[in-house]
């Protein structure tokens, strides 16, 4: 089955506890990208990947790093977790970033103490 | 700036008909994409709009007019699984897609 796999789905942690969100695609999508989600503000981008070894600031990068070595994987790294980072987060991927369709993982919960 | 507006939440009946609309202020267009997106869950596609006109898929159907930065999604013969927050996004002249904060669609029997 075609999807993007996100581990883990739920996580509460604590301030400074340095953290990875796995995403993983089968599809050989070229591009990847994690968003966050908040009430009321909508899907704002965090990072994008246009292929391998390739990534871009999104609009709410700082805190977060990610890395692409290989074309099926786009880990979100939180190096030191801070409460305002408690969030809803979603990876998705597409053949390309032109007028493609994004498949979306179901989402990791994440809650930072 | 950039900029996608849509109502905050809308009501409507069982086997009515719902408009939801989509304004939006952009640096370029490449098209405009509608999704659904249950409580708790990942958002899924609906439809995508690069033309003017009306594109239709079956209970659903997606406008657009450029001229005027205006895209709704009607939403017919709706139905209980239909409650839901409903997506707008625009691609813009770098192909990144801007999203509106959605429109959280309320059903009633």
């Amino acid at each position: 089955e075609a999807q993007v796999t996100q581990n883990p789905r739920y996580l509460i942690t604590v301030t400074g506890k340095k953290l990875t969100v796995t995403c993983s695609q089968n599809m050989n999508h070229e591009y990847m990208s994690w968003y966050r989600q908040d009430p009321g503000l909508g899907l704002r981008q965090i990072y994008y990947s246009m292929n391998v070894e390739v990534t871009d600031k999104g609009d709410v990068p700082e805190g977060y790093k990610v890395s692409r070595k290989e074309k099926r994987n786009f880990p979100l790294i939180l190096e030191s977790p801070s409460p305002n980072q408690t969030s809803l987060y979603f990876c998705a991927s597409s053949f390309a970033s032109g007028a493609n369709v994004l498949t979306f993982g179901a989402g990791s919960r994440l809650t930072v103490l | 700036g950039q900029n996608i507006d849509q109502p905050t939440e809308m009501t409507a009946t069982e086997g009515a008909i719902v408009q939801i609309n989509c304004t939006y202020q952009t640096s370029g267009f490449n098209g405009l994409f509608w999704y659904q997106q249950h409580a708790g869950e990942a958002p899924t596609f609906l439809s995508y709009n690069v033309l003017d006109g009306l594109e239709e898929k079956g209970r659903f159907s997606s406008f657009l007019s450029r001229s005027k930065g205006y895209s709704y999604l009607l939403l017919k013969e709706l139905q209980m699984k239909d409650s839901a927050s409903y997506l707008c996004a625009v691609k813009d002249s770098n192909y990144q897609l801007i999203w509106g904060a959605g429109t959280k669609l309320i059903i009633k029997p």
